[in-house]
């Protein structure tokens, strides 16, 4: 069993189409990271939430933490082609400074 | 220095053999952590450094596993004797250590081993 679960595991979408998905825990988080990767490639760094209920907005993506900082989700408005790829969340634990790793969300965007 | 460097990308190495990889931090980052990601999973924490000093490993570091930091600045991943349950993506991310809650750990590209 996952300490992070991310669901959907696939989704696959037309282009113009909205979507959420979600990364969620038993546990508190003192914060959470999103992650975008690329097939062969190192996990990107999309953004950072910190305080229960916070949002934010980068573009067509808005982010949410839950109020109890034990879960999470990401929107996008109007995914496009670009947007292909797999969705990471990942979480810190108290104090401890490793990052612990949903499995991910892998979404394809077609034209 | 724009982002964290590894090398090498991919290695294919044969059953037995040992394996090294390094890693290039962001320059003015004091913490480098080293996570491995195998088929359809995340990546798992393995190990991290401050500057020189390793602070935690994980259990999932075997003792055929050995990273080094020596000089604070990049780092070294060895597998000795390797098994071909090694096969993953290695990937290497570093950090400032002040900052708390934001900080954020930046990755490299990763490297791809291959164990036949």
């Amino acid at each position: 069993t996952q300490l992070l679960e991310q669901s959907p595991q696939f989704l696959s979408i037309q282009e113009g189409e909205n979507l959420t998905v979600y990364c969620n825990s038993s546990s508190v988080f003192s914060s959470l990271q999103w992650y975008r990767q690329e097939p062969g490639e190192g996990p990107v760094l999309l953004v950072t939430v910190v305080t229960g209920g916070e949002v934010k907005k980068l573009k067509r993506l808005t982010f949410q933490f839950g109020d109890a900082r034990k879960d999470s989700s990401l929107h996008i408005t109007a995914a496009q082609p670009g947007d292909t790829g797999l969705y990471l969340c990942a979480g810190r634990l108290g104090g401890y400074n490793k990052l612990i790793f949903g499995a991910g969300t892998r979404l394809a965007v077609h034209p | 220095d724009t982002g964290v460097s590894q090398n090498p990308r991919h290695k294919i190495t044969k059953r037995g053999q040992n394996v090294t990889f390094r890693c290039d931090p962001i320059s003015e980052h004091n913490r480098l952590y080293w996570y491995r990601q195998t088929l359809g999973q995340g990546p798992e924490f393995l190990t991290y450094f401050q500057n020189e000093a390793q602070l935690e490993k994980s259990r999932l570091l075997s003792d055929r596993f050995s990273a080094e930091r020596p000089k604070g600045s990049f780092s070294t991943l060895e597998i000795q004797r390797t098994e071909q349950g090694d096969s993953a993506m290695y990937l290497c991310a570093s950090s400032l250590a002040w900052g708390g809650a934001y900080n954020e750990q930046f990755f490299g590209p990763g490297t791809r081993l291959t164990v036949l």
